[in-house]
């Protein structure tokens, strides 16, 4: 079955204290992306990357880091968590195409509240 | 920058109501633009997409249109149901500008009653 999966799902976690939420994708997509959705914002793109080692800052990619070493996975890292981090964070994956990608495939999304 | 601007909610429709979702853009370069959909407790999905002006997305009975003129992509339903309740995310993707950056709306919740 084609999908996007995160882990974990949830995570409570105290600030200053690091953590990576894993995405993997199974579709041999070349484009992957980090969001943030939080209410009265909708989603926003943290990082992006177009293909194996080769990323870039979306709209608010401060506190994040990424890397894409595979093409199949892309970790979220947060070095140094803060409260203003809790968020709802989805993963994304699609083909790209000269640029314009195709569907963008979400997976089910990790709640984490930073204490 | 670029921007997407939608209309915010909650819209609540009775069923077989017919559904408008506005949604405006700026941006610079030729952007494909998107709705999303996400239900409860889901992450998104995509609803419908164009790529160039005047092309018409549609899917599952919406539709939307890519004016230029007026840089909109307006979500339309005919008659929805009560499936259709769920969030519907406007999303834009730039070209020219040097980015391959998606934008999204803030989400508009749409409530349909039986």
């Amino acid at each position: 079955e084609a999908q996007v999966t995160q882990n974990p799902r949830y995570l409570i976690t105290v600030t200053g204290k690091k953590l990576t939420v894993t995405c993997s994708q199974n579709m041999n997509h070349e484009y992957m992306s980090w969001y943030r959705q939080d209410p009265g914002l909708g989603l926003r793109q943290i990082y992006y990357s177009m293909n194996v080692e080769v990323t870039d800052k979306g709209d608010v990619p401060e506190g994040y880091k990424v890397s894409r070493k595979e093409k199949r996975n892309f970790p979220l890292i947060l070095e140094s968590p803060s409260p203003n981090q809790t968020s709802l964070y989805f993963c994304a994956s699609s083909r790209e195409n000269r640029g314009r990608s195709d569907t963008q495939y979400f997976g089910p999304g990790t709640r984490l509240t930073v204490l | 920058g670029d921007s997407v601007t939608q209309m915010e909610g909650p819209v609540t429709l009775s069923e077989e109501a017919f559904l408008t979702i506005n949604c405006t853009y700026t941006a610079t370069g030729y952007p494909s633009l998107f709705w999303y959909v996400q239900y409860p407790g889901e992450g998104l999905q995509l609803l419908l997409k164009a790529t160039k002006a005047d092309d018409k997305g549609s899917n599952k009975g919406f539709e939307a249109t890519y004016r230029k003129e007026t840089t909109s992509f307006h979500l339309e339903k005919g008659s929805v149901q009560v499936s259709d309740s769920a969030v519907y995310f406007c999303a834009l993707r730039g070209l020219g500008s040097g980015t391959y950056k998606y934008i999204f709306g803030t989400g508009t919740r749409l409530k349909v009653l039986a």
